[in-house]
């Protein structure tokens, strides 16, 4: 069982629309969650993390956790052509040193 | 540029040669992790890295890879007598200390190599 796992898309969305990502991981162990967004030949970049049960804000990003459901989704608001990448999702074990990374989720904005 | 630096950011080798990648931490970070992603895969966590020790290697390959973080100086992977296989982008990320519970790491640009 993979630790991470994340629907591979594609997933597309219109222009201003809300974008979800969703992953899910095995270890109930798991404390720290992020998402990553990476484009195509470049390098992850961090969005957003969380470390608590509920949703965390930022911008027209809103990352949200339930840990007794082991799922940890993104959403993206106003969707713009922009926010057209691969979305990676990570978990972390406080204990541990790795991140695992999910195969991460493709999102086309349509304009 | 107080980011992660990597280089060379592109780097071709032929069966058998070496192959060495550099990472430079952002300023103030002392953990360094290095990551494989091959075309259409996801981060592979290879090892973690703190000055002058190796605190996990468990992802790293048993033959040919290695890993090491001098008291002076960048990060370095080092791959031996590559294959075709070896083929991908390796990224490096750096993190702050954990004292303070940041688990947040910053990744570099990659370094694409290709094995011909």
């Amino acid at each position: 069982q993979k630790e991470v796992e994340q629907n591979s898309g594609p997933l597309s969305v219109p222009e201003g629309a809300i974008a979800s990502l969703n992953c899910t991981y095995s270890d109930r162990g798991s404390q720290s969650f992020f998402w990553y967004r990476q484009y195509s030949g470049k390098s992850p970049e961090l969005i957003m993390s969380i470390y608590s049960n509920g949703d965390k804000e930022d911008g027209r990003f809103t990352a949200q956790l339930n840990k007794a459901s082991q799922y940890v989704s993104l959403l993206i608001r106003d969707s713009q052509p922009s926010d057209s990448a691969t979305y990676l999702c990570a978990v972390n074990l406080d204990t541990g040193n790795q991140f695992y990374f999910g195969t991460g989720t493709s999102l086309t904005v349509i304009p | 540029n107080a980011g992660v630096m990597q280089n060379p950011r592109h780097l071709v080798r032929r069966r058998g040669q070496e192959a060495r990648l550099r990472c430079s931490p952002m300023k103030g970070h002392s953990h360094v992790y290095w990551y494989r992603q091959l075309p259409e895969e996801g981060l592979k966590f290879m090892v973690y890295l703190q000055k002058e020790n190796i605190i996990d290697e468990s992802g790293m390959p048993k033959e040919r890879f290695s890993a090491e973080f001098p008291k002076e100086g960048p990060s370095i992977l080092r791959i031996q007598q590559v294959v075709r296989g070896d083929s991908a982008a390796y990224f490096c990320a750096s993190s702050p200390t954990r004292l303070f519970h940041s688990y947040e790491q910053y990744f570099g640009p990659g370094t694409r190599l290709t094995v011909t």
